[in-house]
């Protein structure tokens, strides 16, 4: 099982342009999430889908944006990035349940914006 | 607002016993997370944590008191594979995940 998948690994990026994220589980988990990851920072919520169809803002949404049109993909897209966007970013899952609703990682997109 | 304290770095010998401290001030409580995270990987899910005691999984455990807002992690018998960063988390009232900024473990021979 792939569990969940991120693409690209690594992106190298100009300023202004604009670049999708990729993330795609086969766990048929109903919620998804995007996190950074920041040396010296906790993992933060930029955005969050507890169903297909929905999408919530987190703690760091500015200049991001997701969709959620299935239960398996959830894109987030930069619309001109920014080099305060250099990071590494984390694609995650859970059932959505009550109780424990741990959630699983991708392996991450690092990504560097010039 | 809410914050999630753990050290920042700490250091162990192969075969000894390791306790890594996290602290929380969070609004609302609805369980608590510790992951594992080699550098260049993903976190990975190690515990969880909502009623006060201690959770044992194999070399592992982790500890919980609510009325404190304190946890540890416990790594007895530690391996050269155990040198990671390990990462706390609290679900908050809004039912997101609250990190801290990890634990660097450095186990040496």
């Amino acid at each position: 099982t792939a569990g969940i998948t991120q693409a690209p690994t690594s992106q190298i990026l100009a300023a202004g342009r604009s670049m999708t994220l990729r993330c795609t589980q086969d766990m048929r988990h109903n919620a998804m999430y995007w996190y950074r990851q920041d040396l010296g920072l906790g993992l933060r919520l930029i955005h969050y889908s507890n169903t297909a169809g929905t999408t919530g803002k987190g703690e760091v949404p500015d200049g991001y944006s997701v969709s959620r049109a299935n239960t398996d993909d959830f894109p987030l897209t930069l619309a001109s990035a920014v080099p305060s966007q250099t990071s590494v970013y984390f694609c995650a899952s859970s059932t959505g349940t009550s109780g424990e609703d741990t959630q699983y990682f991708g392996p991450g997109t690092r990504l560097t914006v010039l | 607002g809410q914050n999630i304290d753990q050290p920042t770095e700490m250091t162990a010998t192969e075969g000894a016993i390791v306790q890594i401290n996290c602290t929380y001030q969070t609004s609302g409580f609805n369980g608590l997370f510790w992951y594992q995270q080699h550098a260049g990987e993903a976190p990975t899910f190690l515990s969880y944590n909502v009623l006060d005691g201690l959770e044992e999984k194999g070399r592992f455990s982790s500890f919980l008191s609510r009325s404190k807002g304190y946890s540890y992690l416990l790594l007895k018998e530690l391996q050269m594979k155990d040198s990671a960063s390990y990462l706390c988390a609290v679900r908050d009232d809004n039912y997101q995940l609250i990190w801290g900024a990890g634990t660097k473990l450095i186990i040496k021979p």
